[in-house]
């Protein structure tokens, strides 16, 4: 199956600093999605991409679909400590039933 | 905000039990999903169902496992005989189209 790697799998960090996780992929997908995982709560959307050499910012986050369809960033600039939590890409195949392959998660620690 | 709501937030079971778990998908969305997150590893597909029928399915996705859309409203996740490593945050999730995905907030399933 599809697999999608991200990096790095944990981040600690001075609260200001900025942050940049990616992930990458051996196959094509047609959009690029980065939610956010508080403890105990199911993934909340932060940023979808549509369009290969898509630059999208909401707010702190800034996030880019790669140019090849297989590989994605996203950048938070002047974290905060409620940042904390576990972040996740997940490209979207839309032939296959639009499912979700989600990566291994970046775990983001905020020292304030 | 439109919400996808999961019922129980916890459940506990024996080994061998069948367990129901119960989604209401946002109203007008038109596909609808269940993804499984073993703790601390990253959110896996289990199934996508379109137009009442299953549209896709994973490996995880076997016998033990059926989905059902008995109303207008309901989307249900049945297993039908539980195993120690169908413990797992239970995820369900529905788009309108091909965009807009939303999660639930889980729930959390035990087996003992």
């Amino acid at each position: 199956g599809q697999q999608l790697n991200q990096s790095p799998q944990s981040m600690f960090i001075q609260e200001g600093e900025d942050v940049s996780m990616n992930c990458t992929s051996s196959s094509i997908f047609n959009t690029w999605l980065w939610y956010k995982q508080d403890p105990g709560e199911g993934p909340v959307l932060l940023i979808a991409l549509y369009k290969a050499g898509e630059l999208t910012s909401n707010g702190r986050l800034t996030a880019q679909f790669g140019i090849t369809r297989k590989d994605s960033f996203l950048n938070i600039s002047a974290s905060i400590p409620s940042d904390v939590g576990i972040y996740f890409c997940a490209g979207q195949t839309l032939f296959a039933g639009n499912m979700l392959t989600f990566g291994g998660g970046t775990r983001l620690m905020v020292k304030p | 905000e439109p919400e996808v709501t999961q019922t129980p937030s916890h459940q506990v079971t024996q080994m061998g039990q069948e367990v129901i778990l119960r989604c209401v998908p946002i109203s007008n969305h038109l596909y609808f999903y269940w993804y499984r997150q073993i703790l601390g590893q990253k959110v896996e597909f289990l199934v996508s169902f379109y137009n009442n029928e299953i549209s896709e399915k994973s490996e995880i996705f076997d016998d033990q496992f059926s989905v059902e859309r008995p109303d207008g409203s309901n989307f249900t996740l049945k297993i039908r005989s539980t195993k120690l490593e169908d413990s797992a945050m239970y995820f369900c999730a529905s788009i309108r189209r091909n965009y807009g995905y939303t999660f639930g907030s889980g729930t959390r399933l035990t087996v003992v």
